[in-house]
């Protein structure tokens, strides 16, 4: 079993609808998780960090459910400028330490058409 | 310069032969990061180093590979005996010590690897 593991879709929406990426981790000592956005042959990007109480930023809510070990990033009002691979991404706690080792998820490749 | 710089940007090279990336993290970061992109993947952790100490290798950097990062600032990844598989993206990060060590956590635009 992957230790993140994303829908990699793709996920085809006109502009302006709503489309949700979920995401599950298999490490339960994980500590920090990211969503990353990838554009195409281009590095990732860090699009926003997810907390346990939830999180938005403008268009864009990340949540995490600890319990469950799933992440979920939800995007309203979708743009054109919004077409890229989205990457689950999750910061482990190795023997109490963690340095900033992320393992990623496979990603999500979302396209928005007109 | 504000990031991550990777050079060369594209290398091809024919199977069996040695490669040198490098990688210049941020100033003032102590981490660096070294990680792999394989087309419909998301990137794998390869290596990392605090300072010039080389604390982490995967199982993914086999006997050809090797990194250094002599005097804790620039680092190179190095490919001896190339073969078809090595063919990927090959992504540098740095970041400095904070929560979770993810403190201004910056990719490089990376090196893309063809061997032909």
């Amino acid at each position: 079993r992957k230790e993140v593991e994303q829908d990699p879709g793709p996920f085809n929406v006109p502009e302006g609808a709503t489309v949700a990426f979920n995401c599950t981790y298999s490490n339960s000592a994980s500590q920090s998780f990211f969503w990353y956005r990838q554009d195409c042959r281009k590095e990732p990007k860090l699009l926003m960090s997810v907390y346990s109480s939830g999180n938005e930023d403008g268009r864009f809510t990340a949540q995490l459910n600890r319990a469950s070990q799933y992440i979920s990033l939800l995007i309203r009002d979708s743009k054109l400028s919004d077409s890229a691979t989205y990457l689950c991404v999750v910061n482990f706690n190795a023997g109490g330490t963690s340095y900033g080792k992320l393992t990623f998820g496979q990603g999500t490749i979302l396209t928005v058409h007109p | 310069d504000t990031g991550v710089s990777q050079n060369p940007r594209h290398k091809i090279t024919k199977r069996g032969q040695n490669v040198t990336f490098r990688c210049d993290p941020i100033s003032e970061h102590n981490r660096l990061y070294w990680y792999r992109q394989t087309l419909g993947q998301g990137p794998e952790f390869l290596t990392y180093f605090q300072n010039e100490a080389q604390l982490e290798k995967s199982r993914l950097l086999s006997d050809r590979f090797s990194a250094e990062r002599p005097k804790g600032s620039f680092s190179t990844l190095e490919i001896q005996r190339t073969e078809q598989g090595d063919s990927a993206m090959y992504l540098c990060a740095s970041s400095a010590r904070g929560t979770g060590g993810t403190y201004g956590y910056t990719f490089g635009s990376g090196t893309r690897l063809t061997v032909v």
